[in-house]
């Protein structure tokens, strides 16, 4: 089973402090890889998709990178919001199914 | 917008009974997943369809079964519901990616969740 791993586990920033996470994954067999915002009692949300080296996304003050050669991406949150406290999960497709990351917590305190 | 809807927000069963949890998607998609969510661990497979009447494993199918008669209904069944079993369900959908349907091409686009039915099992 494709292994992908978050970190940190949890954060917790004032408002208007800019942050990133990290995904890890094994770059052998690599297809795509997804970021999801999971809120409190709502369903998780995609926020990317990404399949190519180099890739870059923005969704407002967010965006992400992926390197497929090292096996990460990177999720940026630029001048956090009380509302962007949620889980933010990643997933990856190796070479069949997309396996899902613990995820990361965030708390932005206003 | 795309709506994926589960029958149930909240369920108590007892030990051995046979549970079933639905899940209705209402854009046509092709593909439909189960996981579920315990505390420290990811979202975890159960099974996928990514056509009416097939169905593929996920990482943990044991103690579970599925049904996809039609298009927009993938229903995940409990033979005999263990006090293991209580746990988070959700599930999602998502459209096919182009070339031929398989697990690996129904895994390239986005997911769509529902809200997820919290399961407890006594």
């Amino acid at each position: 089973i494709l292994n992908v791993e978050q970190s940190p586990q949890s954060l917790h920033v004032q408002e208007g402090d800019s942050t990133n996470f990290t995904c890890s994954f094994p770059s052998s067999n690599f297809y795509a890889l997804h970021w999801y915002r999971w809120e409190t009692a709502k369903s998780p949300e995609a926020l990317f998709v990404m399949t190519l080296n180099g890739d870059e996304k923005k969704k407002g003050r967010i965006s992400a990178t992926l390197n497929t050669k090292e096996g990460y991406s990177y999720l940026y949150i630029k001048g956090s919001q009380p509302e962007d406290s949620a889980t933010y999960l990643c997933a990856c497709t190796g070479f069949q199914k997309l396996v899902f990351g613990t995820g990361t917590r965030l708390l932005v305190s206003p | 917008d795309v709506k994926v809807t589960q029958s149930s927000r909240y369920l108590v069963k007892r030990t051995g009974e046979k549970v079933f949890l639905e899940c209705v998607q209402d854009m046509d998609h092709e593909n439909m997943f189960w996981y579920r969510q315990d505390p420290g661990l990811g979202l975890r497979l159960i099974y996928f369809s990514y056509d009416v009447k097939m169905k593929e494993k996920g990482d943990i199918p044991e103690g579970y079964s599925v049904s996809r008669e039609k298009k927009e209904r993938f229903s995940l069944i409990l033979e005999s519901a263990s006090t293991n079993q209580t746990s988070m369900y959700l599930c999602a959908s998502s459209t096919r990616a182009s070339g031929r349907a398989n697990s690996l091409t129904s895994s390239y686009n986005e997911q769509f969740f529902g809200p997820g039915t919290r399961l407890t099992v006594l």
